[in-house]
C-alpha cells in the first residue's frame, strides 16, 4: 500500500482566502484522523471519523474549519476564510479498527498564510 | 485531559552513545503509550507501542519501558548512530481513542 496520501504537500495563500487539504487514508482503515502541528502547541488533534462518521471533533479551532468525509477513501480539511494564524503542518493519519490501534500519518500539509 | 511531557526537549550525543529519553503523562487511564519518530519536514513513524497491561516492548536497538502508576515511559536507543538523528515523539492513546503528543525530544549524533 503506498500508506496515507495527502495533498497538496505545500500551500501558500493570502489571508482570506478558502484552504482545502486532502487526504487519501490507507484502504481498508476504518479510522481516520485529522491533526495539526504548530511549535508553539506541537501536535494537536482537530477532529476524527470512524467508517466516514465524524466522531469527535472538539478539536476543531474555530467554525472556519470544516472536516468531511464523503467515503472510505477520501477526506478534506477546509478553512474558510483562512487566517495566518492557521499557518501549520496539517497531517492526516488512520488506522483500522482492530488491532494494536497504531495511526500511520502522511507526510503533512505545510500550510503558510500570508 | 491528558497532558503529556517529555525531558529533554534536546539531546546531543557522539556516534555510539546510549540515548534516553523520558515521557511523564498525568492520566494512568491510558489505553497504550506510543512512541514515533519524525524526520524534519516528514510524517511521523510508529516505533514501539506499548500496551497498558504491558511494562516493555523492544525493537532491535530500541527498548521502551511503561510505568503506568507514576506516569512515565522512558525510550532508549543503544549504540546510536548518525541515521538516529530526528525527533522522538510519545503519545498516549486514551480510552477515549485519542491520542495525546508530547512535545518531542530532538535528537543529534555526532558522527
Amino acid at each position: 500500500d503506498a500508506g496515507v496520501i495527502q495533498s497538496p504537500r505545500h500551500e501558500v495563500t493570502e489571508m482570506g482566502q478558502e484552504v482545502t487539504l486532502r487526504c487519501k487514508p490507507i484502504s481498508g482503515h476504518d479510522y481516520l484522523f485529522w491533526y495539526r502541528q504548530t511549535m508553539m502547541r506541537g501536535l494537536e488533534l482537530l477532529i476524527y471519523f470512524n467508517n466516514n462518521v465524524p466522531i469527535d471533533d472538539s478539536g476543531m479551532p474555530e467554525d472556519r474549519f470544516s472536516a468531511k468525509m464523503p467515503n472510505a477513501s477520501f477526506s478534506t480539511l477546509k478553512i474558510q476564510p483562512s487566517e495566518p494564524r492557521d499557518s501549520a503542518v496539517y497531517f492526516c493519519a488512520s488506522r483500522t479498527g482492530t488491532g494494536k490501534n497504531i495511526q500511520y500519518f502522511g507526510a503533512g500539509t505545510r500550510l503558510s498564510v500570508l | 485531559k491528558q497532558e503529556v511531557t517529555q525531558i529533554p526537549a534536546a539531546l546531543s550525543v557522539p556516534e555510539g552513545e546510549n540515548l534516553v529519553l523520558n515521557c511523564s503523562f498525568t492520566d494512568s487511564a491510558i489505553y497504550n503509550l506510543q512512541w514515533f519518530r519524525q524526520d524534519p519536514g516528514k510524517g511521523l513513524t510508529s516505533l514501539l507501542l506499548i500496551q497498558s497491561s504491558q511494562r516493555e516492548q523492544t525493537s532491535g536497538r530500541l527498548n521502551a519501558s511503561l510505568d503506568k502508576s507514576s506516569g512515565r515511559s522512558t525510550l532508549y536507543i543503544a549504540a546510536s548512530q548518525p541515521g538516529d538523528s530526528a525527533t522522538y515523539l510519545c503519545a498516549g492513546l486514551s480510552n477515549d481513542y485519542k491520542l495525546s503528543f508530547g512535545a518531542g525530544t530532538t535528537v543529534t549524533v555526532r558522527a
